[in-house]
């Protein structure tokens, strides 16, 4: 089965403690890529990844590291989450060039 | 700055009936739009899209509308189902790396 898939699905944490969420996708797609959702705002990009070893910033990148040195794999690093890193968080990949993403299932993260 | 805008965060809508959602956006240079329909604790799923060379595209239930000229687009679904109940979000594309995402509207459907 095509999917992507996103963990933790539910996390709470604390200011400063370092954490990973992990993307991995089994569609063979070159590009990969972060969102975090915020009522009001949508989905907002983090960060992106055209191919391996090839990423760059989106929309909101500040205080997010990325690494992609798998094709498959595309983890989301806080280094030192804060309480404005508490949100939903989608990974999404895609084959082609139209934007028709398909999305993990969600990541709720809680930085108290 | 919101480059892709859905005005109305929620809309309800009675069982049978059009449930029209709409969409603003103000870059020009938009070729590619896009809408994902997303149910509670799970991902969006692509549902319909639409090129800029096109003003019409339908799919089954689902139809959706662009008009350049007043940089709009919208999202019909006739007719409407319990099931259509979701927040939906438009999307457009001037490239894939930056596809640009409006606030969603959460629409519902009364049995």
């Amino acid at each position: 089965e095509a999917q992507v898939t996103q963990n933790p699905r539910y996390l709470i944490t604390v200011t400063g403690k370092k954490l990973t969420v992990t993307c991995s996708q089994n569609m063979n797609h070159e590009y990969m890529s972060w969102y975090r959702q915020d009522p009001g705002l949508g989905l907002r990009q983090i960060y992106y990844s055209m191919n391996v070893e090839v990423t760059d910033k989106g929309d909101v990148p500040e205080g997010y590291k990325v690494s992609r040195k798998e094709k498959r794999n595309f983890p989301l690093i806080l280094e030192s989450p804060s309480p404005n890193q508490t949100s939903l968080y989608f990974c999404a990949s895609t084959g082609g060039r139209t934007g028709e993403l398909f999305f993990g299932e969600g990541s709720r993260l809680t930085v108290l | 700055d919101q480059q892709v805008k859905q005005n109305s965060p929620s809309l309800s809508v009675q069982e049978g009936r059009i449930s029209i959602l709409n969409c603003d956006y103000t870059n020009s240079m938009f070729d590619y739009f896009l809408w994902y329909k997303k149910y509670p604790a799970e991902g969006p799923t692509f549902l319909i899209s639409i090129s800029s060379i096109k003003d019409k595209n339908e799919d089954g239930r689902f139809t959706v509308f662009l008009n350049k000229s007043a940089k709009h687009l919208s999202l019909h679904i006739v007719p409407s189902q319990p099931g259509d109940s979701a927040v939906y979000f438009c999307a457009a594309v001037p490239r894939i790396q930056k596809l640009v995402f409006g606030q969603g509207t959460r629409l519902t459907i009364n049995p």
